[in-house]
């Protein structure tokens, strides 16, 4: 069965602390993508990473970076949070150009 | 650049079909999805087409694509209570060989006992 795994169901972090949100997974994917989701605006792509150590920027980059050093795992990092960055955060990945991603539960992320 | 369009509610009582749609631009798209998010989950893939097929149907669920007006809907007969859930289109560019997916805002589904 296929699994991706989120480090955290919830996160409450105060503004300019640094945060990661971590993701894993099992299926020995090539691609990995990291989302947030708010309400009306459906999921937007934050970055995404297609090999270890390689990396792309996706629709919405600032405020955020991220870290592949395993293909298992990718990592969201938010330098110094902010109460704009209060959002719902999802991790997927996929095969190499494969039909389907395959999501994690989510992080949902408050900022205060 | 790669859009997808949806509207963000739609309500229906149970028993009835649902019909979701979706409007997206990349006529190059490979593939478009339908996934659906429970309360508190992630997203699963509900169904998928292929962008040279105009229609796929899966037990209670319908997709339809008409490429020449860029639409593609999404039919559930006999809507459940358990049905309801934000439905999302998705579809693959043409341009990325990447995997990469370009979401709509998603439709939440309420279905009425």
């Amino acid at each position: 069965d296929v699994k991706v795994t989120q480090s955290s169901r919830y996160l409450v972090k105060r503004t300019g602390e640094k945060v990661f949100l971590e993701c894993v997974q099992d299926m020995d994917h090539e691609n990995m993508f990291w989302y947030r989701q708010d309400p009306g605006l459906g999921l937007r792509l934050i970055y995404f990473s297609y090999d270890v150590k390689m990396k792309e920027k996706g629709d919405i980059p600032e405020g955020y970076s991220v870290s592949r050093e395993k293909k298992e795992r990718f990592s969201l990092i938010l330098e110094s949070a902010s109460t704009n960055q209060t959002s719902m955060y999802l991790c997927a990945s996929n095969l190499l150009a494969g039909v389907e991603q395959f999501f994690g539960p989510g992080t949902r992320l408050t900022v205060l | 650049g790669e859009d997808v369009e949806q509207s963000l509610f739609l309500s229906v009582r149970e028993g009835d079909s649902s019909v979701i749609n979706c409007t997206y631009t990349d006529s190059s798209s490979t593939y478009l999805y339908w996934y659906k998010q429970e309360p508190g989950a992630g997203l699963q893939l509900l169904t998928y087409i292929f962008s040279n097929m105009d229609m796929k149907q899966d037990q209670r669920l319908t997709v339809l694509l008409n490429k020449k007006d860029k639409h593609l809907s999404l039919r559930i007969a006999d809507t459940q209570t358990g049905d309801s859930a934000i439905y999302f289109c998705a579809e693959s560019p043409g341009s990325s060989n990447t995997g990469k997916l370009i979401f709509g805002q998603g439709t939440t589904l309420q279905v009425k006992p």
